[in-house]
C-alpha cells in the first residue's frame, strides 16, 4: 500500500533563517507531488506540483522553492524565511480521482 | 478562477444530530472532493463526487453539476466527526481549488 511521510512534525525557526522540508512517498512510482501551506483556520493555498524528476511548477510567487531529486521525494525549500511563511505544510500525491496528504509540518516563524 | 464557498463557516452539534453541509461554485468542474481534517491535521479524502449522490456509513454527499453545488450530510453525528470539513474542486489540470471549509464541533 501506499504511504506518505512528511518530516518534521513540528519546526520553530527565527526569521531570516533556512527551511528544507522532505516529504517522500512508499508503495508508488512517478506520482504527481503537491505541496499545499494552510494558514491558521484557513483553507489549503496550492504552492508547487511536481508531475516527475526536476520537474516543479509554482503557483504563487513567494521566497520558497521547491525540488523534486528522485521519484518519491518532494523538498520545500526557503533561503530566507519570514513570518508571513509560519503555516501547516502539507505534501500529497495524486492517486485516482483523489490526493492523499501527508501528515503535515507545523512551521512557526519567530 | 474559479470560486469556491462553503457553509456554514461553523457548526455546532449534540452528539446523535443530524447535519448538512455546503458547497457552493462558481464553474464547471471536472472533479469535485469532500476531505476531512481531523484535529491533528490530517487530511482524509471523504468523497470523489463530480456528480450523483455517493454514500459511505453515516456520510453521503450529493453534487449537482449544473446547479454548481454539493452537499454532504452527517447523519447520527459522533465527537470522532469533529474537524474541519473541505470541499475542493479541479475545473481541469493540476490545480485543485479548495474552499475554505466547514468547522465542525460535536458535543459528548
Amino acid at each position: 500500500s501506499q504511504t506518505i511521510h512528511q518530516w518534521p512534525a513540528t519546526l520553530v525557526q527565527p526569521v531570516g533563517s533556512p527551511l528544507s522540508l522532505e516529504c517522500t512517498v512508499e508503495g508508488t512510482s512517478n506520482p504527481n507531488l503537491y505541496w499545499y501551506r494552510q494558514a491558521a483556520g484557513r483553507g489549503l493555498q496550492l504552492l508547487f506540483y511536481s508531475v516527475g524528476i526536476g520537474q516543479i511548477s509554482s503557483e504563487v510567487p513567494q521566497n520558497l522553492s521547491a525540488s523534486r531529486p528522485q521519484d518519491r521525494q518532494f523538498i520545500l525549500s526557503s533561503k530566507k524565511l519570514l513570518l508571513s511563511d509560519s503555516g501547516f505544510y502539507l505534501c500529497a500525491w495524486e492517486g485516482q480521482d483523489t490526493q492523499y496528504f501527508g501528515p503535515g509540518t507545523r512551521l512557526t516563524v519567530l | 478562477g474559479i470560486q469556491v464557498e462553503q457553509s456554514p463557516p461553523d457548526l455546532i452539534l449534540q452528539e446523535g444530530a443530524n447535519s448538512t453541509l455546503r458547497c457552493n461554485f462558481s464553474d464547471s468542474v471536472n472533479n469535485l472532493q469532500w476531505f476531512h481534517q481531523n484535529p491533528w491535521g490530517q487530511l482524509i479524502n471523504l468523497f470523489y463526487i463530480p456528480s450523483g449522490t455517493k454514500q459511505n456509513g453515516r456520510l453521503s454527499a450529493t453534487t449537482v453539476a449544473t446547479e454548481r453545488y454539493s452537499l454532504l450530510y452527517i447523519s447520527s453525528s459522533q465527537t470522532t466527526d469533529s474537524g474541519v470539513y473541505f470541499c475542493a474542486v479541479n475545473t481541469g489540470g493540476f490545480k485543485t481549488i479548495f474552499g475554505a471549509g466547514t468547522r465542525l464541533f460535536v458535543k459528548a
